[in-house]
Formats: C-alpha cells, structure tokens, sequence
C-alpha cells in the first residue's frame, strides 16, 4: 500500500496570505493525485486531480503541482471560504490511499 | 450536476452487518465508478471500493472480504454491505462518483457500532 504523507500538519496564516501544502508518496505514483478540500459537515470537494489539472469551477488561486512522490498544492491568497482541510490522493497504485489531512486555520 | 445523498442505520451492533445505500440524483449511473470511502479518527480516509455501473467490483483487501457492493440502475442507487461488524468499522461512510480521482461526494453518514 502506498503511503501519503501530509506536511505540516496544521498551517495558520492569515487571509491574503500564501498556502504551501506538501503531500509525499512512498513511492513513484507518476501524477496520478488528487487534492481535496474539506469542512466540517460538507461533501469533501475535487479541487485537483493528475496532480496539476483544477476541476470545474476551482478558482484559479487553487493550484497542483508535482510528479513522482513529491506534491505540492498551493493557495496563492487565501479567502476566508479558504480555511479547511486539505486531503491529497493517490490512485497510480492497486489501492487507492488517502494523505491524513493538513488543516489551514485561521492565525 | 450530480448530488450523492448517503442512508442507512447510525447504530449498527457489532458481528453484525451493515447496509447503506448512496442515492444519486441530477444524472445517471451509467458509464461511472461508484466509490465507497470511510473516514475514522485512527486510520483517517479509507478507500473501501468501487463498483462499476456494470457490476463490476473492485474492494479494498484490507477489509478482508467483508465488503460487497451492489447496484439498481432503475433507482439510482448504489448499495454497501459490511459484514461481521467490529468497533473498528465505525466511521463516517461516504459515496462518490469515479473511481481513481472523486469529482463528487455525499455528505457522509456516521456509524456507529455498539457492543
């Protein structure tokens, strides 16, 4: 089973700022990840998927990015809608795994 | 656009078995993978399988053969059965659209199994 590893584990900034979320494999998933956006009591929502491909109706502050074991997601200016956690997703292997989450809070 | 909407008991009891049903509104079931995942605090999201508008299923083997999906095209419902139920199993249970990537999801519903 492939491994996802999640970092950091908690992320407080403020609105306005960057988001940089990392996401590491255990091994070589080629760009077969997703990223996920989730809060609490909410539908989890497809934010990316192939690593860098935003789905429908994703704002462009949202973008993926990586290939191999090593993927980033990053939010260039975070809007208050913006604060959740954050879930990558590999599906390159036999069994599809899921990265234990990141949260972005409010500093 | 597709809404996934999950249903089913909150309280199950352990050795027992649970059934959810995940009904889609706003398009079809055809020509898709229907996906269950579980979340729990310990081992978080857990990918538990999918089944093809066909039939065709693929599950996690790490439940051990204790999975089985089925579908009803005529109802738009898609169907999880667990069996021999532990306190592990309780979760937030989710159905999705698609197999590998997951472009839409249901609410998710929690069950909880009892001693």
């Amino acid at each position: 089973e492939i491994v996802l590893t999640q970092s950091p584990g908690t992320l407080s900034l403020s609105p306005g700022e960057r988001a940089t979320l990392s996401c590491r494999a255990s091994q070589s998933v080629d760009n077969n990840v997703a990223w996920y956006q989730h809060k609490p009591g909410q539908a989890p929502r497809l934010l990316i998927s192939g690593a860098s491909s935003r789905f429908t109706d994703v704002p462009e502050r949202f973008s993926g990015s990586g290939s191999g074991t090593e993927f980033t997601l990053t939010i260039t200016r975070l809007e208050p809608e913006d604060f959740a956690m954050y879930y990558c997703q590999q599906y390159g292997g036999a069994i599809p795994t899921f990265g234990q989450g990141t949260k972005v809070e409010i500093k | 656009q597709v809404q996934l909407q999950e249903s089913g008991p909150g309280l199950v009891k352990s050795s027992e078995t649970l059934s959810l049903t995940c009904t889609v509104s706003g398009g079809s079931l055809s020509n898709n993978h229907w996906t269950w995942v579980r979340q729990t605090p310990g081992k978080g999201l857990e990918w538990i399988g999918f089944i093809y508008y066909t039939g065709t299923t693929d599950y996690n083997p790490s439940l051990n053969g204790r999975v089985r999906m089925s579908i009803d095209m005529a109802r738009s419902e898609f169907f999880l059965y667990v069996t021999s139920l532990a306190a592990a199993d309780t979760a937030v249970y989710y159905c999705a659209q698609g197999a590998g990537r997951l472009v839409m999801w249901g609410q998710g519903i929690l069950v909880t199994v009892s001693s």
